[in-house]
């Protein structure tokens, strides 16, 4: 069975503040891939990344960073000077076999 | 990348009447489609995947008769709302993959269809 965690319901921040979203997952599988998706308003889903198991560097890409940590199932995520076309759900996500697993999502609004 | 469609994105039916969403690969055969199912502020929850030409396989708890799938193509898989009832109304979202490269695949994503019943 495969778990992913996201105890951050609501997130809000002042424009330019850092803001850090949590993820905890679990699975027995050996062979696995993390996700992050950003899911704005209009309710399509954005792809940000994919992580296998094998590879825990972690990845910046722009404004955003991710912080992958096998030994504590955690694959966490930043979003550096947050924008305010930053505000959206944003979903960890984790698969398996071949079915992905969502996390409940963190709402992030980030205010002028 | 590769790009998902639906049809409607959004649609309000009568209780009672059926509803159907397709679900398009546009650029790219699907041998795999998945249809998730997302309620406000909840997150996506998996309905079912669709293998073209073979029987969808039901997640737990959704009634086959109710959400009919059909994947009769590599391009396309439509989801036919049966007797939609208010309890109905949600976000529904299709997602395709584009079968295993090194073993590894891509999974893209459809805009959603927002299904309201009244």
């Amino acid at each position: 069975a495969q778990k992913v965690t996201q105890a951050q319901t609501e997130i809000s921040v002042v424009e330019k503040e850092d803001v850090t979203l949590d993820c905890v997952y679990e699975t027995r599988d050996t062979t696995y891939y993390l996700f992050w998706y950003k899911q704005p308003p209009s309710g399509e889903l954005v792809f940000l990344i994919r992580r296998n198991s094998f590879d825990e560097q972690n990845e910046i890409s722009g404004r955003y960073s991710w912080n992958f940590q096998k030994s504590t199932s955690s694959f966490n995520f930043t979003i550096t000077a947050s924008q305010v076309v930053d505000s959206a759900v944003y979903f960890c996500a984790l698969r398996g076999d071949y079915k992905l697993s969502f996390g409940a999502g963190t709402t992030v609004t980030v205010r002028a | 990348g590769a790009v998902v469609s639906q049809h409607p994105s959004w649609v309000i039916c009568k209780s009672g009447t059926s509803v159907k969403i397709e679900c398009r690969s546009l650029d790219f055969q699907a041998t795999t489609m998945f249809w998730y199912r997302q309620f406000p502020k909840q997150s996506l929850m998996l309905m079912a995947t669709s293998n073209e030409g073979s029987k969808a396989t039901y997640e737990q708890g959704v009634e086959k008769d109710k959400f009919l799938i059909n994947h009769a193509s590599l391009t396309l898989s439509t989801l036919t709302v049966t007797s939609a009832h208010p309890e109905d109304s949600s976000f529904y979202i299709c997602s395709a993959h584009t079968g295993t490269v090194s073993g590894v695949y891509e999974q893209y994503f459809g805009p959603g269809t927002r299904l309201t019943v009244t």
